[in-house]
């Protein structure tokens, strides 16, 4: 059973689009829902955390939504650019379980010139 | 600064050899340490977490174990390896247990069994 849903699978896109990529998630009880940004055979880098008493979060030209009803989050990236192009990860923490994050499988994305 | 350090980089082994992949981090005390995996078109998957030194919990049950020797230091290790060990594994610290802080990735170790 998976946990988290990640749509698109994969993404490719023109320079200078606004994207918008979705997770979703099976467990309304979640503690916090995380977006990490993953380059090809490199580690993962955190991008936005959103607790679940928050709606959003944003960093520079990134959106994160989260709609804990619909168990549902949304990465937002606003003017996309080549540097853009990556794995997006979304991931959750249920209840109060010691850093357990239940990883989706990712969207690629590729961001062309 | 807080920084992740894993090695090797890469590694290919042959199926029943033994298996010792090392991850350090530096710039903090009493860390939250994780190893994960991450096979060809799966998600990332918990193995191992621990909370200290000594203390480890296992999430999957598999012919790996790991172990923390010292505060900053989480070994991953297979006395024979199989194929289906195969894939990319990831060290990660947070501050906070619980959760409720992010946490921070190394730069992975690709191993591949032939």
């Amino acid at each position: 059973k998976q946990e988290v849903t990640q749509i698109p699978a994969a993404l490719s896109v023109p320079e200078g689009e606004n994207l918008v990529l979705n997770c979703s998630f099976t467990d309304s009880a979640i503690y916090n829902l995380q977006w990490f940004r993953q380059d090809p055979g490199k580690g993962l880098t955190s991008l936005l955390l959103i607790q679940s008493s928050q709606r959003e979060q944003t960093s520079g030209r990134l959106n994160a939504s989260l709609d804990k009803s619909s168990g549902r989050s949304t990465l937002y990236i606003a003017a996309s650019q080549p540097g853009d192009s990556a794995t997006y990860l979304c991931a959750f923490c249920r209840g109060s379980t010691l850093g357990r994050l239940y990883f989706g499988r990712g969207t690629q994305l590729t961001v062309w010139p | 600064s807080q920084t992740i350090h894993q090695w090797p980089a890469t590694l290919v082994q042959p199926v029943g050899s033994p298996l010792s992949l090392e991850c350090t981090v530096e710039g903090t005390s009493n860390p939250n340490l994780y190893w994960y995996r991450q096979a060809a078109g799966r998600g990332l998957q918990l193995l191992f977490y621990s909370v200290g030194i000594g203390q480890i919990s296992s999430e999957v049950p598999q012919n790996l174990s790991a172990s923390r020797p010292q505060d900053r230091q989480f070994i991953l290790s297979s006395k024979k390896l199989l194929l289906s060990d195969s894939g990319f594994y990831l060290c990660a610290w947070s501050v906070a247990a619980g959760g409720i802080d992010t946490q921070y990735f190394g730069p992975g170790t690709r191993l591949t069994v032939l």
